[in-house]
């Protein structure tokens, strides 16, 4: 079975660019997050969805990110504009709820640098 | 709100040795309890998790964790480590309310020394 895919793996861009973070979930999970890891801060969760529904954007940044998901199988997360305080990992995870109690089920990750 | 802390960023223990890894949760209603292991450049993966009924649960790789409610806590721990167990840990808690909104604490590092 495919888990969860995100693309790119790694992001160099340079401030004032825009980014786009692409993730495609567990096809059935009916949950997906957005996570941001660093060293400073460790895993936040920036935004979650449920039903493709967004439920909670409380630990979106600031104005500058937004996220969406416009189906099932797929949703962004775009920058813009970045800055190199963004530089981190980011992940998406996916989960269904009502099967497996809440486990989420990690990408890979994409690490962007902002130059 | 739900929260997770974990105790020590950074572990060292002598492979065969025990492993302790602390982690206490505040949450206000009852949690689902999780351990993620994190290998370099890599996603999180799920080592066990308690939802409901017995308290101590067993995951892969020999790990284990024992919920325990009036102290708040869901330590892991593995009788003898090896040295494939260094790795980064991160307990997480989850409320089963809008679809299991899951937070993770700081993680703690594992170190394993020959």
């Amino acid at each position: 079975d495919a888990g969860v895919i995100q693309s790119p793996r790694h992001e160099v861009t340079e401030m004032g660019q825009e980014v786009t973070l692409r993730c495609k979930p567990i096809s059935g999970h009916n949950s997906l997050f957005w996570y941001r890891q660093t060293m400073m801060r460790g895993l936040e969760l920036l935004i979650y969805f449920n039903n493709n529904v967004p439920i909670d954007d409380s630990g979106m940044p600031e104005d500058r990110f937004s996220a969406k998901m416009p189906n099932a199988s797929f949703s962004t997360l775009k920058i813009q504009p970045s800055e190199p305080r963004d530089s981190a990992v980011y992940f998406c995870a996916s989960s269904s709820g009502t099967v497996n109690t809440g486990e989420l089920f990690f990408g890979e990750g994409s690490r962007l640098t902002v130059l | 709100a739900q929260s997770v802390t974990q105790l020590g960023s950074h572990v060292s223990v002598s492979e065969g040795a025990l492993v302790l890894l602390r982690c206490n949760y505040s949450s206000s209603v009852p949690p689902y309890l999780f351990w993620y292991v994190q290998y370099p450049n890599q996603g999180l993966q799920l080592l066990l998790k308690y939802t409901t009924g017995a308290t101590l649960v067993k995951g892969i790789n020999g790990f284990e964790a024992e919920f325990k409610k009036s102290e708040t806590s869901f330590h892991l721990t593995k009788p003898s480590a090896h040295m494939s167990d260094a790795a980064e840990y991160f307990c997480a808690v989850s409320e089963t309310t809008g679809g299991f909104k899951t937070i993770f604490g700081a993680g703690t590092r594992l170190f394993v020394k020959a």
